[in-house]
């Protein structure tokens, strides 16, 4: 069936460090790929997506490119910031043309000044 | 893009009571979801509510426990009926859009059953 397994949290680190936050899914055919962002007390939002085979999503600095050959759609960003801290989910949307997504654990991310 | 609201925004419950949560949205839109998110963990869908039809519901969630309603395009809501503690979670609805390709959350309803 269809899963996406991301990296554990949580994550703690200081400002201007590069994060990299690991997803591995999968899925039969050619799911779309997202990355979601839950701030404290927000809902859900879209950070980055990619639907196809090495296609790659970038929003706020942060990017991830769908690598097929993986199954992998890691999540990284150059330089964090305090306001980067948040809840970061990968997710996949295995049809085209639906959204009942499939949702990793989620990855609490700790940024220190 | 779509606005989406939830009410209320978190509610304390005593076991065995019912809950109803309303999601209203700001344009109108075929389908909407409605996920739980228990704590500590990942969302998972509970039901898909299409207008003018029942809601589909996923595996291990029925209609008798999470009974929704879809009476027009731009609202729904979710009741969580006969609560217990294993009930407390976020609760989250989402829409999509014709010209989007991705789905949209509301802030999300955090229950907690005492």
């Amino acid at each position: 069936g269809n899963s996406v397994t991301q990296m554990e949290g949580p994550v703690t680190l200081s400002e201007e460090a590069f994060l990299t936050i690991n997803c591995t899914y999968t899925a039969t055919g050619y799911p779309s790929l997202f990355w979601y962002v839950q701030y404290p007390g927000e809902g859900l939002q879209l950070l980055l997506k990619a639907t196809k085979a090495d296609d790659k999503g970038s929003n706020k600095g942060f990017e991830a490119t769908y690598r097929k050959e993986t199954t992998s759609f890691h999540l990284e960003k150059g330089s964090v910031q305090v306001s980067d801290s948040a809840v970061y989910f990968c997710a996949l949307s295995p049809k085209s043309g639906t959204y009942k997504y499939i949702f990793g654990t989620g990855t609490r991310l700790k940024v220190l000044a | 893009s779509a606005v989406i609201s939830q009410k209320p925004s978190r509610d304390i419950c005593q076991r065995g009571t019912s809950l109803t949560i309303q999601c209203q949205v700001d344009s109108q839109v075929t389908m909407m979801f409605w996920y739980r998110q228990q704590p500590g963990q990942s969302l998972t869908l509970i039901a898909t509510a299409n207008q003018g039809s029942e809601a589909t519901y996923e595996s291990g969630f029925v209609i008798d426990k999470f009974p929704i309603s879809r009476p027009n395009l731009t609202f729904s809501t979710l009741t969580v009926s006969n609560m217990s503690p294993e009930d407390s979670s976020i609760y989250l609805c989402s829409v999509d859009l014709p010209e989007n390709t991705e789905a949209f959350f509301g802030q999300g309803t955090r229950l907690t059953v005492v």
